[in-house]
C-alpha cells in the first residue's frame, strides 16, 4: 500500500459526460502527478501540481482540468468524454516536486474509466 | 522531447534465471532513474531507483545499473520466481522550471514460467 488512496476504482459513462476522479496524496506530501495509462499509449504525465498550484503540464487535453485544494488531495476534471478516453488513470504523489532534487513518486491504485 | 526507449516489451525466463530489462534515455540532464512494478489491477509499484551519482544499486535480487555516458540503464532480477511476474516500466526524471516530470518507457510484460 502505497499510502495515495484513489477513488471510485471503476466509473462507467457515456460519450459527452463528465466525470470526476479523486486523489488523496501521502501524508505530508505535497505535489500531485496524474498519468493515463491506456493499453497502446503507456503510462502518459498529464499534470503536476505542488502545494495548490499547478506545476508542470504534459499531453492533457483542453476537456481535461485538475486541482489541487487546500488539504491537498487534487481531482482530475473529464469533459464531453469520448471513446478513446477510456484509461486507467493514476495519481501518485511526492514530498515536494520542485527544486534540485527529483522525489520518488509513488502511485495510487488507480481509476478505471470506461466511456461507452 | 525526453524519449525512454524500453527493451524487450515481453521477455519470459524460467523460474530460477536472471531476466535483464533496458532502457535508454534522450536527456542528458536527467539524473534520477526508478523502476516500478504493474501487476495486473494494481497501481505501479516503485522497486528501485538509482541516482546519477551512483553506477549500480542492489536491493536483494534486484540490481539497477546506470551508464550516464551512453544514456542508459538496466534492471537485473536473479534467481527469478512466479511472483515477478508483472509489467515493468522504467522512468527517467526531467526538470523544467522547477518542476518535475518522470518520462515511462513502453514496459515489459514479465513471465517466470514454473
Amino acid at each position: 500500500d502505497s499510502g495515495v488512496t484513489q477513488t471510485p476504482k471503476h466509473l462507467i459513462t457515456a460519450t459527452g459526460q463528465r466525470v470526476t476522479l479523486r486523489c488523496s496524496p501521502r501524508s505530508g506530501d505535497l505535489s500531485v502527478y496524474w498519468y493515463q495509462q491506456s493499453l497502446d499509449q503507456g503510462l502518459q504525465f498529464l499534470i503536476q501540481y505542488y502545494n495548490g498550484e499547478e506545476r508542470a503540464k504534459g499531453n492533457i487535453l483542453e476537456r481535461f482540468s485538475a486541482q489541487q485544494f487546500p488539504d491537498l488531495h487534487s481531482e482530475l476534471n473529464l469533459s464531453s468524454l469520448e471513446l478513446g478516453d477510456s484509461a486507467l488513470y493514476f495519481c501518485a504523489s511526492s514530498h515536494s516536486g520542485s527544486g534540485g532534487r527529483t522525489d520518488t513518486q509513488y502511485f495510487g491504485p488507480g481509476t478505471r474509466l470506461t466511456v461507452l | 522531447g525526453e524519449n525512454v526507449e524500453q527493451h524487450p516489451s515481453t521477455l519470459s525466463v524460467q523460474e530460477g534465471d536472471s531476466a535483464v530489462i533496458k532502457c535508454t534515455y534522450s536527456d542528458s540532464a536527467s539524473n534520477y532513474f526508478p523502476w516500478y512494478k504493474q501487476e495486473l489491477g494494481k497501481g505501479p509499484q516503485l522497486i528501485i531507483d538509482i541516482r546519477s551519482n551512483v553506477g549500480e544499486k542492489k536491493d536483494q535480487r534486484i540490481a539497477v545499473t546506470l551508464n550516464k555516458t551512453a544514456k542508459h540503464f538496466s534492471l537485473h532480477i536473479t534467481e527469478t520466481q512466479p511472483e515477478d511476474s508483472a509489467v515493468y516500466f522504467c522512468a527517467a526524471s526531467y526538470q523544467i522550471q522547477g518542476a518535475q516530470k518522470l518520462v515511462f518507457g513502453q514496459g515489459t510484460r514479465l513471465t517466470i514460467n514454473p
